[in-house]
């Protein structure tokens, strides 16, 4: 089983619409990433989120950070087709040798899709 | 600055052959990282290096191996390449510093057939 779960594992929107993805994990987190990827392309990175309840917006999206819940959100307001791509959470979890600083793990991914 | 490039984009290799994978970043960045990526499975941590001669094993290691001898190269080796290592590798780099936010190549499309 993944560490870090992401849903839904994928999403279809009409333009315009307001959409929300979940990244959760099933251990102690320390900072919490979110990319966008498209098709054939490398990670683009969107925003990282340091402290429980921390929350970044980057022109419509927004991500937020629960760390007792051990969950980060991505939504993204009224959805356009450039919005369209991969999104992907990556954080450093508490392993029990200790935090993995530097060594990223990845949920599965996000794979979104939106109409015009 | 060119940021993080990887050679070559694609590539297609038959069982047993070998190959390596370039990886160059121009950014004086310490840590270094291979992933590969497959399809709905997100990205898993192959090799990782702190620095020029210091590597270490991440999630996915077996059949493959790397070096570090500068700061800008992170060379990933494929010996005796097997269908199961038909991903594609992406390449990243990052500080030490709060963030490490990581800054990742282009990737390379390999099928092994």
């Amino acid at each position: 089983s993944q560490e870090l779960e992401q849903s839904p594992q994928s999403l279809i929107v009409q333009e315009g619409k307001n959409l929300t993805i979940n990244c959760t994990s099933s251990k102690t987190l320390y900072g919490l990433y979110w990319y966008k990827q498209k098709y054939g392309e490398g990670l683009i990175f969107l925003m990282m989120l340091q402290k429980g309840g921390e929350e970044k917006s980057h022109e419509k999206i927004t991500a937020k950070l629960d760390e007792k819940k051990q969950q980060s959100s991505l939504h993204i307001t009224a959805s356009q087709p450039s919005h369209a791509g991969i999104y992907l959470c990556g954080a450093f979890l508490r392993n029990a040798g200790g935090t993995s600083y530097g060594k990223l793990t990845f949920g599965q991914g996000t794979i979104l899709t939106v109409h015009p | 600055n060119a940021g993080v490039t990887q050679t070559p984009k694609f590539r297609i290799l038959k069982i047993g052959q070998s190959m390596t994978l370039q990886c160059t970043q121009d950014m004086n960045h310490n840590y270094m990282y291979w992933y590969r990526q497959d399809p709905g499975m997100g990205l898993k941590l192959i090799y990782y290096s702190v620095g020029a001669g210091i590597t270490d094993k991440g999630e996915v290691p077996n059949g493959y191996n790397v070096s570090r001898s500068t700061t800008e190269d992170f060379p990933l080796r494929l010996e005796l390449a097997a269908p199961s290592q038909t991903s594609v590798y992406f390449c990243a780099s990052s500080w030490i510093d709060n963030t490490y936010e990581q800054y990742f190549g282009p990737g390379t499309r390999l099928t092994v057939t």
